[in-house]
């Protein structure tokens, strides 16, 4: 099984702070790593697929990189609506793997 | 314009087995590629990925779950089935269902979740 990692598992940020997101993975995924954005009592949102592709109608402060095991995901000015939780997922045909999750709250 | 919703019972007894409705719109498990899974979350704690079937009746199961699971579609009622059989209190959780397409690509579409106990 694919093993993922996420770190800081909490992160206190301001609003307009460049804030960094790790995930690693326990072996190679390629680039099949995508992010989510969730937030209490709903549905996770997905914010970025493939590792750096942007989903449509995600703002352009987020941003992904990485591939092999390191990822990362940096959002480039924090926003008031970006305080949540942020998990990374592994996918390829055979299995999905969700990170532990990191969450964003106000410094 | 895609939509899924889950449905199911609120409440389940310990060794019972839950089954979980997944009714979507805006899509059809026929079409070549698509793809509908599951997810959990345990109050409070991470996503779990659970299970997946593609439009060809391929199936994928979490291999720490795989023994208690299966996927079932009923492309005539745009409808996925999820059972777990011999729940436990640690299975509560809100299980969500997701549309995935082939690619591979992850779950761009989730419905809303229901929230499912499990206690005597």
């Amino acid at each position: 099984d694919i093993q993922m990692t996420q770190s800081p598992s909490t992160l206190s940020a301001s609003v307009g702070d460049r804030v960094t997101i790790t995930c690693r993975a326990s072996q190679s995924i390629s680039s099949w790593l995508a992010w989510y954005q969730q937030k209490p009592g709903k549905a996770p949102k997905l914010l970025i697929y493939k590792a750096s592709s942007l989903e449509s109608g995600v703002p352009s402060r987020f941003s992904g990189s990485g591939s092999g095991t390191e990822f990362t995901l940096t959002i480039s000015s924090l926003q008031p609506d970006d305080f949540a939780t942020y998990y990374c997922q592994q996918y390829n045909s055979y299995s999905h793997t969700f990170g532990p999750g990191t969450k964003v709250d106000i410094k | 314009q895609i939509t899924l919703k889950e449905s199911g019972p609120t409440l389940v007894k310990p060794t019972q087995t839950l089954t979980l409705t997944c009714t979507f719109s805006g899509f059809s498990l026929s079409t070549s590629g698509v793809g509908v899974g599951w997810i959990r979350q345990p109050p409070g704690k991470a996503l779990e990925w659970l299970a997946l079937i593609y439009w060809n009746d391929d199936k994928r199961y979490s291999p720490s779950l795989k023994s208690r699971l299966t996927i079932t579609k009923d492309t005539s009622k745009n409808q996925v089935v999820l059972t777990m059989t011999n729940m436990d209190p640690v299975d509560t959780a809100t299980y969500y269902c997701a549309h995935s397409l082939m690619g591979p690509l992850p779950f761009d579409y989730w419905g809303q979740g229901t929230l499912v106990t499990v206690s005597s």
